[in-house]
């Protein structure tokens, strides 16, 4: 498929477990955003990623949350000590440039659910 | 603070009407605004864009109208369909920096044939 993937596409965890999510951007994308959409509300802005520079981590909540982008492609976001605020779906988006006026497109997210 | 509003949570027409979705800003950094649709289950999927140099983008059935004084724009579908059926998002970006977007809370538009 040429679209974004994202997997696991639904997740069930204990609290206090860690959480591995991964995202598959289009081909060719250099730049990379995770959101997080919680019930009700519009989608957050985590972190994002453009070609070899430093990310912007100025959305992640707590420092419980983490990600990485390794060979400018596939990106994961780890999330440590789970807890049930944790709950939401998060969504991963490429861009071609990054560079302004540039849309953002989706994956279909993985749902989290933080027993 | 919210800097992207939709104030309208929910939105029913008739099949064959107009659909007028609106979303206000508050940072005046904004220059590139938005709209995507989603369906239960599926990410946001990108329909129409506008940049802060336009007043009008038009793409199909799909029109976006961005007042910058106001810091207002909308987005209209001509004629709706069932299929139109689903949570509208607006969202802003500025330029610079990494670009990330900020989203309105959606707005559920209901097509009833």
């Amino acid at each position: 498929g040429a679209g974004v993937s994202q997997s696991p596409s639904n997740k069930v965890t204990e609290k206090g477990k860690d959480v591995e999510l991964r995202c598959d951007p289009i081909s060719g994308h250099t730049a990379l955003y995770w959101y997080r959409q919680s019930l009700g509300q519009g989608l957050e802005f985590l972190i994002y990623f453009q070609g070899n520079s430093a990310p912007d981590k100025s959305g992640l909540p707590s420092d419980r949350f983490s990600a990485e982008r390794t060979g400018g492609s596939v990106s994961t976001l780890t999330i440590q000590r789970t807890q049930q605020e944790d709950s939401a779906v998060y969504l991963c988006a490429s861009s071609q440039t990054g560079v302004g006026n540039q849309p953002q497109h989706f994956g279909d997210g993985t749902r989290l659910s933080i027993l | 603070d919210q800097q992207v509003k939709q104030n309208s949570p929910s939105l029913s027409v008739q099949e064959g009407r107009i659909s007028i979705l609106n979303c206000d800003y508050t940072n005046s950094m904004f220059d590139y605004f938005l709209w995507y649709k989603k369906y239960p289950a599926e990410g946001p999927t990108f329909l129409i864009s506008i940049s802060s140099i336009k007043d009008k983008n038009e793409d199909g059935r799909f029109t976006v109208f961005l007042n910058k004084s106001a810091k207002h724009l909308s987005l209209h579908i001509v004629p709706s369909q069932p299929g139109d059926s689903a949570v509208y998002f607006c969202a802003a970006s500025a330029w610079g920096g990494s670009e990330k977007l900020v989203f309105g809370k959606g707005t559920k538009l209901t097509v009833n044939p």
